[in-house]
């Protein structure tokens, strides 16, 4: 069963928006990454976020990780329509391995 | 850098024919990792690898077999194809030197098609 889940599904917003999506996930873990894939293409490593970190930032990107509730969210800020993508986050539990979620469609209309 | 390289980008079998796919990655990493994507779903782990001539079954490992004889490549074999296995098939490979800190490095994927 998938570790992660995101919400919503899909998500579709004008440029300059804001875009917030969300990521839960069900046992303990020692990181959580958020990735972004373009179409038909891999995925791109955005943000990693540790057990013991509570927000994180990187450029237009927000992370925030509550342990206690076993969620995740990110927050893309004056959105582009280039940052339409689908996006996954992915929780790490042991050595090397992370399980991904299903993701989050993101259109943003220019 | 190259990064992570998969050949071939795309393939297309008949059911019951066999095939390899080919991972290489340049970054001297020690843990690779093979992945299949549905449409509309995120990624399933088929087979992973901790390092050179080691490899452990993964989430969704029936109807796969893999090898890693060297450490720059993970290789994901088809015996038997079947139209279940369609799909884009994912190629990743990240350091095991804190790894709680470092993700995953992907390719840009095989897409396999069996009729």
């Amino acid at each position: 069963s998938q570790q992660g889940e995101e919400d919503p599904q899909a998500l579709s917003i004008q440029e300059g928006e804001n875009a917030t999506m969300n990521c839960s996930y069900k046992t303990s873990i020692n990181n959580l990454q958020w990735y972004r894939q373009n179409s038909g293409r891999g995925l791109v490593h955005l943000i990693l976020i540790r057990s013991n970190e509570r927000e994180k930032h990187s450029g237009r990107l927000r992370v925030t990780l509550d342990t206690s509730k076993k969620s995740s969210s990110l927050l893309i800020t004056a959105s582009r329509a280039a940052d339409t993508a689908s996006y996954f986050c992915a929780t790490n539990t042991n050595a090397g391995k992370s399980t991904f979620g299903d993701g989050t469609t993101l259109t943003v209309k220019p | 850098n190259a990064g992570v390289t998969q050949t071939p980008k795309f393939r297309v079998l008949k059911t019951g024919q066999s095939m390899t796919l080919l991972c290489a990655q340049d970054m001297n990493h020690e843990y690779m990792y093979w992945y299949r994507q549905d449409p509309g779903m995120g990624l399933r782990l088929i087979h992973y690898s901790v390092g050179e001539g080691t490899t452990a079954k993964g989430e969704v490992p029936d109807g796969y077999n893999v090898s890693r004889l060297k450490k720059q490549n993970f290789l994901l074999g088809l015996e038997s194809a079947a139209p279940s296995q369609t799909s884009v098939y994912f190629c990743a490979s990240s350091p095991h030197l804190g790894w709680e800190n470092q993700p995953q490095h992907f390719g840009d994927g095989t897409r396999l098609s069996i009729l």
